[in-house]
């Protein structure tokens, strides 16, 4: 299994200039789930989906932020337009959410810089 | 005040020392992660518990449920188990409710 994937790596971009960020779930997981951390406030969750369906979406920031999960195999974070207060690492996990057993599992992250 | 109380926040040790991470927390929850995060960035599920004691290598964790507390401990440990470790639980959503993590170096 290759894991949560996310794309890309890393990103640096000008204030002002849209951001896609993309993840790619575990095959088989019903559940994904959109981090951001910082030094100041460590992981905090933006939003999550259920059988690609957005349930909670109280901790994006603002309206510059939206996501989408047009399929169980794919999900982007979108930042339009960015500002370098957004600079952060941006988790993306998946789980199989079965009764008893949420455990998440997490993708390398994307860095983002905005200038 | 945070609703997932780490401790300490730092600690260094020796290679080979046995090392315990507290987490404690306020509310009643069904389920704890340990999660651990490399220097490099990359977070790594430990865990998850709700009862009991559970051990993966070198690593066991514990918790108690009544008591609101949960332990992970290394036995001989190494430099490579320095990282940040982060316990969270899941709130009455399942969304996580992460600790401030406890930044662990070993040396050799």
């Amino acid at each position: 299994d290759a894991g949560v994937i996310q794309s890309p790596r890393h990103e640096v971009t000008e204030m002002g200039q849209e951001v896609t960020l993309r993840c790619k779930p575990i095959s088989g997981h019903n559940s994904l789930f959109w981090y951001r951390q910082t030094m100041m406030r460590g992981l905090e969750l933006l939003i999550y989906f259920n059988n690609n369906v957005p349930i909670d979406d109280s901790g994006m920031p603002e309206d510059r932020f939206s996501a989408k999960m047009p399929n169980a195999s794919f999900s982007t974070l979108k930042i339009q337009p960015s500002e370098p207060r957004d600079s952060a690492v941006y988790f993306c996990a998946s789980s199989r959410r079965l009764a008893g057993n949420n455990e998440q599992f997490f993708g390398p992250g994307t860095r983002l810089t905005v200038l | 005040k945070n609703e997932v109380e780490q401790s300490p926040q730092n600690l260094t040790a020796q290679e080979g020392e046995f090392i315990t991470i507290n987490c404690s927390y306020s509310v009643g929850i069904s389920a704890l992660h340990w999660l651990q995060q490399h220097p490099g960035g990359g977070i790594v599920s430990l865990f998850m518990l709700s009862s009991g004691k559970k051990k993966h290598g070198r690593l066991i964790a514990t918790i108690n449920i009544q008591e609101k507390h949960s332990s992970l401990h290394i036995t001989a440990s190494h430099p490579r188990d320095s990282a940040v470790y982060i316990c969270a639980y899941f709130n009455n959503t399942d969304k996580l409710i992460f600790g401030t993590g406890t930044r662990l170096q070993v040396f050799p």
